[in-house]
């Protein structure tokens, strides 16, 4: 099945910096990632789809100012939290979709901390 | 708007047969996905259906009805490595929505 490789795998962050987390397709090449958030003991909820070589759809609620999604490659996204805060301490993963199969395909997961 | 519901925790014990159900309300249906996340990991895939009845693979099964909007996963011959989370997930149209989850807790 497909690869998906998700870096970092954890960082720990003051309140008012903002992290990068990057989403690479190893080994096939993909126009469209999906991003979840997942609280502790909480769904995974769906913040934005991203589209290669265009804007990406954000899920209600969800802040794109705040939460930017960059999708320049068929092989790399990247989700930036900008300026963070505490409340956006969460697990983020992003995901691929065989567009076949249906079958979804997860990054490894960044767990993010803000202090 | 989507509703998924499944339990939020099990026990059971090693060796047992625990039976998760989930049943979902959402606007389309393309497809059901079982996935097991164990703590601070990704979810990994466990099962797809698509259309009514038991799909088995090896000791876990899933079962679909479409009609009730219901569905479960079994796990058979339980082990201390299937203590996890157990994620319900309906396919519609291009999103995947998630249930809760339900947290397994296998007992020697």
């Amino acid at each position: 099945g497909a690869v998906v490789s998700q870096h970092p795998s954890w960082v720990i962050c003051k309140s008012g910096t903002s992290v990068k987390i990057e989403c690479r397709s190893l080994d096939f090449q993909a126009t469209t990632m999906f991003w979840y958030r997942q609280f502790p003991k909480q769904s995974l909820m769906l913040m934005a789809t991203s589209n290669e070589g265009s804007k990406a759809t954000y899920e209600q609620g969800v802040e794109k100012d705040k939460f930017l999604i960059n999708h320049a490659s068929l092989t790399l996204s990247t989700l930036t939290v900008t300026s963070a805060h505490p409340e956006d301490s969460s697990f983020y993963i992003c995901t691929y979709r065989e567009p076949d199969t249906g079958e979804l395909f997860f990054g490894e997961g960044s767990r993010l901390t803000v202090l | 708007g989507q509703n998924i519901d499944q339990p939020t925790e099990m026990t059971a014990t090693e060796g047992a047969i625990v039976q998760i159900n989930c049943t979902y309300q959402t606007s389309g249906f393309n497809g059901l996905f079982w996935y097991q996340q164990h703590a601070g990991e990704a979810p990994t895939f466990l099962s797809y259906n698509v259309l009514d009845g038991l799909e088995e693979k090896g000791r876990f099964s899933s079962f679909l009805s479409r009609s009730k909007g219901y569905s479960y996963l079994l796990l058979k011959e339980l082990q201390m490595k299937d203590s996890a989370s157990y994620l319900c997930a309906v396919h519609n149209d291009y999103k995947l929505s998630f249930g809760a989850g339900t947290t397994v807790t296998v007992r020697a």
